[in-house]
């Protein structure tokens, strides 16, 4: 089945600054998302990006379908930003919704 | 937008009862949602498919004699862990996706219900 990395597995930043979350996978994908899983266990959907770029606020995406990979960038990040980073895609070829292995992201205050 | 509800948020049981997991699409219909646990600092792995009025789908190594899913209807799946041992203390979230966008459209996530069994 389709295989999801993410990098890095744990980042600790101070308050302000800014990051990049890496998400790769081994096939051709239908949907990718990027999620924010916060101390209660809740997932924030943040973007739905199975190709292109998008942003919203500090938070922007971009998926590059064709090398199969995808970034998240955060600015000026937030103590509200801590926690951990899911992307998460669904295979061309019937694998149904796997989750990456997340980053866990602690932000300094 | 697009909502779904999970209920309980949280669960505490004795080993050997079963417990009934509830997952609703409020504003939206889905002939599938999905089931995914989670344990401590992992990610989330896919459980099961369910599929609405047939059987669902479980992935390699899930007992599905023990993870009984209902899809009765187009807005609500359940999850009835049956027989539950502490093992089976974990998170687990639904998810659903609406009938319209088919594959290519955002799966909408619940809250997570996180079962203790003790």
């Amino acid at each position: 089945g389709i295989q999801v990395e993410q990098s890095p597995p744990d980042l600790i930043l101070q308050e302000g600054a800014n990051s990049t979350l890496r998400c790769n996978f081994s096939d051709s994908v239908n949907n990718l998302q990027w999620f924010h899983q916060n101390p209660w266990g809740q997932l924030i959907n943040l973007f739905y990006i199975p190709s292109g770029t998008k942003q919203n606020g500090r938070l922007s995406a971009t998926t590059v379908a064709t090398e199969r990979y995808s970034l998240l960038y955060i600015s000026s990040s937030q103590t509200t930003d801590s926690g951990v980073y899911f992307c998460a895609v669904d295979g061309n070829y019937g694998q149904n919704f796997v989750f990456g292995p997340g980053t866990r992201l602690s932000v300094l205050p | 937008g697009a909502v779904v509800s999970q209920h309980p948020s949280w669960v505490i049981c004795k080993s050997g009862t079963s417990v009934k997991i509830e997952c609703r699409s409020l504003d939206f219909q889905a002939t599938t949602m999905f089931w995914y646990r989670q344990f401590p600092k992992q990610s989330l792995m896919l459980m099961a498919t369910s599929n609405e009025g047939s059987k669902a789908t479980y992935e390699q190594g899930v007992e599905k004699d023990k993870f009984l899913i209902n899809h009765a209807s187009l807005t609500l799946s359940t999850l009835t862990v049956t027989s539950a041992h502490p093992e089976d203390s974990s998170f687990y979230i639904c998810s659903a996706r609406e009938i319209q966008g088919g594959r290519n459209s955002p799966l909408h996530f619940g809250n997570g219900t996180r079962l203790t069994v003790t």
